[in-house]
């Protein structure tokens, strides 16, 4: 099993552009969510999803869109990048619901110019 | 407001003495984790904690768990180098939410 995926691993972007970062699980798992990490800050919920077809927002979700159209993928979506939103994004799953143990993907450092 | 309050925030110790890491929560959780990061990696689940009491450990680490306090400790037993890493607790009080995170150093 190659577990959570991300790409890309590293991203620069320009202010007002959009991308999406990608992340996979082949574990089956029902739950995926996004997170951001910056300094001193721990890690902060983005948005998540409970199953295919359902996402919520989490803490800091303003500037984020995601989908969840199958069980393995979870993409996040930046619509128009601002430099607030440079961060190290990490991707995660658990079996069933945000109570179980999370498994991380690899991360991807994102910087807005 | 939810907090998750751990200290120290940064630690710096010598190897072969013990410390421990404090985990502090606001609001009702049944369960705990414990994870690891090391410098431009990812987070490696560490301890599962589920129900007040609950003590676990692997090699040099040993976590527990208290409920009613709302408390939990990591334990650094005889620190070695590789244990150099950032630790998070997290709780779920519905979503998971992590602490800050302690760096620890320990220096040969």
């Amino acid at each position: 099993n190659a577990g959570v995926t991300q790409t890309p691993k590293f991203q620069v972007l320009k202010t007002g552009q959009s991308m999406t970062l990608q992340c996979a699980q082949d574990m089956n798992h029902e739950y995926m969510s996004w997170y951001r990490q910056d300094p001193g800050m721990g890690l902060r919920l983005i948005h998540y999803s409970v199953g295919a077809g359902i996402t919520d927002q989490g803490e800091v979700p303003n500037g984020y869109n995601v989908s969840r159209s199958t069980t393995e993928d979870f993409p996040l979506r930046l619509l128009s990048a601002a430099p607030s939103q440079t961060s190290v994004y990490f991707c995660a799953s658990s079996w069933t619901s945000g109570y179980n143990e999370q498994f991380f993907g690899p991360g991807t450092r994102l910087t807005v110019l | 407001e939810l907090k998750v309050e751990q200290n120290p925030l940064f630690l710096s110790m010598q190897e072969g003495k013990n410390y421990t890491i404090y985990c502090n929560y606001s609001t009702t959780s049944d369960r705990l984790y414990w994870y690891r990061q090391d410098p431009g990696k990812s987070l490696e689940s560490l301890f599962v904690l589920l129900s007040n009491g609950a003590v676990k450990q692997e090699g040099r680490l040993m976590a527990s768990l208290d409920t009613k306090a709302r408390l939990s400790t990591l334990h650094i037993t005889a620190a070695v180098h590789d244990l150099s890493a950032t630790y998070f607790c997290a709780v779920v009080p519905g979503k998971i939410i992590f602490g800050k995170g302690t760096r620890l150093h320990i220096l040969p």
